[in-house]
């Protein structure tokens, strides 16, 4: 069964610097997908990021970058200046196999709060 | 920007109604799925669905859960008769086959169960 494990409750971060969230994952399936979804206190989901288990290089999306450690099974989440909008419940997530119709498994998500 | 809405918003409802939770996935999506969010607590998968049918649920999903896709657009989760414990958000999610790792969440809807 695959596991997604957050220990980090919650991050503090001033404005403007760089905050790096954790994440590790265990599956035994050589293909895999990881996400890091973003949830304000408004409630919705918001995807942010994705990396394929055969992507060579890390993902980056604007502000957001993923630090892909695959022998180390982790995907930790690296928000770059940090803005006071960056404040909210951030959650890791795995899919495992291939073909376009997946589940996603969920960590427990880590809260950021962003200090000005 | 096309998005995944969601209504009500909020519903509550007594122990041991029916309630129906909608949604309205990407309109050129082909899966859909439920998820849910007890409060300060992680997301949680219930069902995935395709082609008409369900291709694969949780335990969580047991018999007093059901899912429809009545007409082209909506996209339902219906629980029989309500627990105390099925007091949670209720996310809805649809994704196409290209990119075939987006998936797009809706607002959720507040279930709460008195």
């Amino acid at each position: 069964a695959q596991k997604i494990t957050q220990t980090q409750p919650g991050m503090f971060v001033q404005e403007k610097e760089a905050v790096t969230l954790d994440c590790t994952y265990d599956t035994s399936d050589p293909s895999y997908g990881l996400f890091w979804y973003k949830q304000p206190s408004s409630g919705e989901m918001i995807f942010l990021i994705y990396q394929g288990s055969y992507d060579q290089q890390n993902a980056t999306e604007g502000r957001y970058s993923l630090n892909f450690q695959k022998a180390r099974k982790s995907a930790n989440l690296v928000i770059s200046a940090s803005q006071l909008g960056d404040s909210a419940m951030y959650f890791c997530a795995m899919r495992v196999g291939g073909g376009s119709n997946y589940k996603l498994t969920f960590g427990k998500g880590t809260l950021l709060t962003v200090n000005p | 920007e096309p998005e995944v809405t969601q209504t009500p918003s909020h519903q509550v409802t007594q122990m041991g109604q029916e309630v129906i939770l909608r949604c309205v996935p990407i309109s050129n999506h082909l899966y859909f799925y439920w998820y849910r969010q007890i409060l300060g607590q992680k997301v949680e998968f219930l069902v995935s669905f395709y082609n008409n049918e369900i291709s694969e649920k949780s335990e969580i999903f047991d018999d007093q859960f059901s899912v429809e896709r009545p007409d082209g657009s909506n996209f339902t989760l219906k629980i029989r008769s309500t627990k105390l414990e099925d007091s949670a958000m209720y996310f809805c999610a649809s994704s196409s086959v290209i990119p075939y790792y987006e998936q797009y969440f809706g607002p959720g809807t507040r279930l709460t169960v008195t």
